[in-house]
């Protein structure tokens, strides 16, 4: 089974803080993605990536950078947090960009609350 | 999300059958998933139509019309472990990889 894990579940930062959300897939898969979710808003894709080193803007990039150096390893990074980026943030991979081989495994969710 | 509407919450009784629908907004993409995310865990891969037609898969089926701009879920023999949000989500629609999640549908099952 494809197993995607995040460096914490709850996470606790103040205004201002250099904030990083880690990810790992241990299955090799191509493409990473990271999302937040919110109460009526649904899951938002920030940022993904389809290769080492690649990355591309999702539709909420704003206030976000993203760093994959390993292919089993996507890095969410708030350069400084704000209390609007109070969420729960999401990570999953896929195996391919095509067809039935973008199903994506979710990682179980860090939530992040921001004083 | 912007191209996708589901309603957003429904009731049915353990037992029933229940038909969550979808419908979008978008002429090109990939393929359709249906989602399952219980309260507090992450969302979980249902069933994929990437075909009009129907897709069973246990009590599960879903079914694509792309001429209509619109699939539904169908669960039968509904279990209260059913209650949850499924999510609706295109595929590749506006980037070869990239997915559009629906908001979701919460669905209570009453006993």
């Amino acid at each position: 089974d494809v197993k995607v894990t995040q460096s914490s579940r709850y996470l606790v930062k103040r205004t201002g803080e250099k904030v990083f959300l880690e990810c790992v897939q241990d299955m090799d898969h191509e493409n990473m993605f990271w999302y937040r979710q919110d109460p009526g808003l649904g899951l938002r894709l920030i940022y993904f990536s389809y290769d080492v080193k690649m990355k591309e803007k999702g539709d909420i990039p704003e206030g976000y950078s993203v760093s994959r150096e390993k292919k089993e390893r996507f890095s969410l990074i708030l350069e400084s947090a704000s209390t609007n980026q109070t969420s729960m943030y999401l990570c999953a991979s896929s195996l391919g960009r095509a067809s039935r081989y973008n199903e994506q495994f979710f990682g179980p969710g860090t939530r992040l609350t921001v004083l | 999300g912007q191209n996708i509407d589901q309603p957003t919450e429904m009731t049915a009784t353990e037992g029933a059958i229940v038909q969550i629908n979808c419908t979008y907004q978008t002429s090109g993409f990939n393929g359709l998933f249906w989602y399952q995310q219980h309260a507090g865990e992450a969302p979980t891969f249902l069933s994929y139509n990437v075909l009009d037609g129907l897709e069973e898969k246990g009590r599960f089926s879903s079914f694509l019309s792309r001429s209509k701009g619109y699939s539904y879920l169908l669960l039968k023999e509904l279990q209260m472990k059913d209650s949850a949000s499924y999510l609706c989500v295109l595929s590749g629609d506006t980037n070869a990889g990239k997915s559009t999640f629906g908001d979701g549908t919460t669905l209570t099952v009453k006993p």
